[in-house]
């Protein structure tokens, strides 16, 4: 069984400053786990993906996340947050070892990003 | 490349009608999903195709529920009749095969069940 928790339903942040949104996860396999985040009225975009390489994932817009097994979590961080990043934030769990395995997504985070 | 593509955009019906979606994927992606995603929660797998197979259909609401791949391209999902907890965004996604490579996503149905 699988199961993701994203730490923070809401996080606000002034312009120019960091962003963090909190991601643990539960697997009983070797995961797989993705960040995406939807605009509105968009569909969702695959931010990265940490898929068993390089603990450290670097993706678009600046975002990176760290895969802490230790910890069982995924936070994804942005060193310096822009108006453009407002959207809601999904951290998703897959099973690695099933081809094109079931996937689990969280409730989500939302981000506004204050002037 | 072209995206996912997903039609109709947006849906407004009386419960207990019926309503269908259409999805088409990415030219040569083997796996199809559609996920629901209810207002202030994340989506949910209610069916996975791999070509034109079912993988997973174990969330899918059978007795109102439908979904078909056909020739392992194109896929429709049907809800009838229509509740009013159906009212939710409708996500069709492909990816090659193999969840390696994440999923690219469609813009969504968005369905208003009244």
């Amino acid at each position: 069984a699988q199961s993701v928790t994203q730490l923070d339903s809401h996080v606000s942040v002034s312009e120019g400053t960091p962003v963090l949104l909190r991601c643990n996860y539960s697997s009983s396999y070797s995961p797989s786990l993705f960040w995406y985040v939807q605009h509105p009225n968009k569909g969702l975009q695959l931010l990265l993906k940490y898929t068993s390489a390089a603990t450290l994932v670097k993706g678009i817009n600046g975002f990176e996340a760290e895969f802490k097994k230790s910890e069982t979590s995924f936070h994804l961080t942005k060193p310096s947050a822009h108006m453009s990043d407002a959207a809601e934030y999904f951290c998703v769990v897959s099973d690695r070892n099933t081809n094109a395995g079931k996937s689990t997504f969280g409730d989500g985070t939302t981000l506004t990003v204050k002037p | 490349e072209a995206g996912v593509a997903q039609s109709p955009r947006y849906k407004i019906i009386e419960k207990r009608q019926s309503v269908a979606f259409w999805c088409n994927p990415i030219s040569g992606h083997a796996t199809l999903y559609w996920y629901q995603q209810i207002l202030g929660q994340g989506p949910k797998l209610l069916i996975q195709f791999q070509n034109n197979g079912v993988v997973d259909d174990s969330q899918l609401p059978k007795d109102r529920f439908s979904a078909e791949r056909l020739k392992g391209v194109d896929s429709t999902l049907k809800i009838q009749p229509a509740k009013l907890e159906d009212s939710a965004v409708y996500l069709c996604a492909s990816s090659p095969g193999q969840l390696f490579y994440g999923y690219t996503f469609g813009s969504g149905t968005r369905l208003t069940v009244v």
